[in-house]
């Protein structure tokens, strides 16, 4: 499968741990995007990868919230701290310039 | 700020009746639309999108989506649907020339009864 991949696909936790995610994009893609959605929501727009550089965040990523995406390839996203108010599914996209993104299955975070 | 606003949140339909799902979006420039499908237990798929020229778009399973740029809006439409289209849709806007983040609509839960 030559899709975008996600790991985990669920993860459950305390709250107050740490938790990280990763995305793999399609290969030849050099654009990856994180969206948050939660229950009965569209997804919202976390932050944005050009290859390696992050070149914009929402205002919903608090400090508590960080993405890496090392060598332009796959990227991570970590919650520090977790809050219940966390709990989601945390999509991964990616896309080369035509802006068609193409989604990840998503990681479903429980913060109990 | 930028929005996307959908307003039918749970359409039931029997098989073969038409669809037309709405969507309006907020915002003064230039912006490529897209529908997004979601089946159940699936991820996010493709529906159709509109960067520019012909308002009326057609995409994949017989969906087509109409462009009125002074109406600000993009509705879904598909003449007869089936069982299998049984699904949520989302509708998102993106500024051309933009990074591309997508802004969805909270999507539309769509039943049909077979």
């Amino acid at each position: 499968d030559t899709g975008v991949s996600q790991d985990p696909r669920h993860k459950i936790t305390k709250r107050g741990q740490n938790v990280t995610f990763r995305c793999d994009p399609i290969s030849e893609h050099n654009r990856l995007y994180w969206y948050r959605q939660t229950l009965g929501q569209g997804p919202e727009f976390l932050t944005y990868f050009q290859n390696e550089a992050q070149l914009e965040k929402s205002r919903l990523l608090s400090d508590r919230f960080s993405a890496e995406r090392p060598k332009g390839s796959f990227s991570t996203l970590e919650i520090q701290r977790t809050e219940q108010g966390d709990s989601a599914m945390y999509l991964c996209a990616s896309s080369s310039r035509n802006n068609e993104q193409f989604f990840g299955p998503g990681t479903r975070l429980t913060v109990l | 700020a930028q929005s996307v606003s959908q307003h039918n949140h749970h359409v039931i339909l029997s098989e073969a009746a038409s669809l037309e799902l709405g969507c309006n979006y907020s915002y003064g420039g230039t912006v490529n639309l897209f529908w997004y499908v979601q089946y159940p237990g699936q991820h996010l798929q493709l529906l159709l999108k509109y960067f520019s020229g012909d308002p009326l778009v057609k995409g994949i399973k017989g969906f087509e989506a109409e462009f009125i740029k002074s109406k600000f809006s993009f509705n879904l439409r598909k003449p007869s649907v089936q069982w299998s289209d049984t699904a949520e849709y989302f509708c998102a806007v993106t500024p051309s020339g933009n990074t591309g983040k997508l802004i969805f609509g909270q999507g539309t839960t769509l039943q049909v009864k077979p």
